[in-house]
C-alpha cells in the first residue's frame, strides 16, 4: 500500500544536538510538506517542497533545514538555533503542486520531539 | 489573512448521539475546504473535502456542506460511535495553495 513513512516515531534531543526526522513517500507525489503541531493548536508549516532540488520556506521555518534530493524523501533536520524544538511533526504529500487545483494531503504518522 | 476557527472542545457525546462541530473561515477568493481527523498519536487522515460553494463532502458518515454566505463548513454525523473518539481539524487552501488549520476539537464518544 502507498503511504508515507516517517521515522523514528519518538526521538529525544539534548541542547545543542541537531537531529533529523526521516520522512519518505511511495505515492509518487511530487509536493512534499513539513509541519508542526503543538497541544491544542493547528498545524504550521515548516517547508515544502514542489519539486527535487527545490523547496521554500513556511511560516517557521528558523532553525530548522530540509533537503530533497530525491523525489520520495524529504528529511527535515531540526537544528540547535531551534529554540523551542519540543512538538510532535507530520510531513505530509499531495498529488498537485501548490496551486494547481487542491486534492488535500496524505500525512505520516508523525515524530514526536522531545528536549532533555 | 486566511483564518480558520473551529468550535471549542472538548465535546462529549453518548454513542448514536447527533454531532455537530462548527468551522467557520476567512479567506480571499474561493478556498477550498477539507475535514481531517486525527486518532492518538497518528498523523492527520483526510475525511472529506469540498471545492466550491454549495457542495457537500461526505464519507464513513459524516457529512459538510461548502456554505459560502456564512463563510461555514460545519461538520455533521448523524449517529456517532465510540470509534469516532478523536481530533478533527477544519481546514481550508486556496487557489494560490496555501492551507491554514483550525486548532482542532477533540471528541469523545461514550458507550
Amino acid at each position: 500500500d502507498g503511504g508515507i513513512t516517517q521515522s523514528p516515531k519518538y526521538l529525544f534531543r539534548k541542547e545543542g544536538q541537531n537531529v533529523t526526522l526521516s520522512c519518505e513517500q511511495n505515492l509518487n507525489h511530487d509536493a512534499m510538506y513539513w509541519y508542526r503541531q503543538d497541544p491544542g493548536q493547528g498545524l504550521r508549516l515548516i517547508y515544502y517542497s514542489q519539486i527535487v532540488n527545490d523547496f521554500q520556506k513556511g511560516d517557521i521555518a528558523e532553525g530548522y533545514s530540509v533537503s530533497r534530493e530525491k523525489k520520495e524523501s524529504f528529511p527535515l533536520t531540526v537544528t540547535s538555533a531551534q529554540k523551542n524544538p519540543t512538538a510532535f511533526y507530520l510531513c505530509a504529500s499531495s498529488s498537485r503542486p501548490r496551486g494547481q487545483g487542491v486534492d488535500g494531503y496524505t500525512f505520516g504518522s508523525g515524530t514526536r520531539l522531545t528536549v532533555v | 489573512g486566511n483564518s480558520v476557527t473551529q468550535m471549542e472542545g472538548p465535546v462529549t457525546l453518548s454513542e448514536e448521539a447527533f454531532l455537530t462541530i462548527n468551522c467557520t473561515y476567512t479567506a480571499t477568493g474561493y478556498p477550498s475546504l477539507f475535514w481531517y481527523v486525527q486518532y492518538p498519536g497518528e498523523g492527520l487522515q483526510l475525511l472529506l473535502k469540498a471545492t466550491k460553494a454549495d457542495d457537500k463532502g461526505s464519507n464513513k458518515g459524516f457529512e459538510a456542506t461548502y456554505r459560502k454566505e456564512t463563510t461555514s463548513f460545519h461538520l455533521e454525523k448523524g449517529s456517532v460511535q465510540v470509534s469516532d473518539s478523536a481530533v478533527y481539524f477544519c481546514a481550508l487552501e486556496t487557489n494560490a495553495g496555501k492551507s491554514t488549520f483550525g486548532d482542532g476539537t477533540t471528541l469523545t464518544v461514550k458507550p
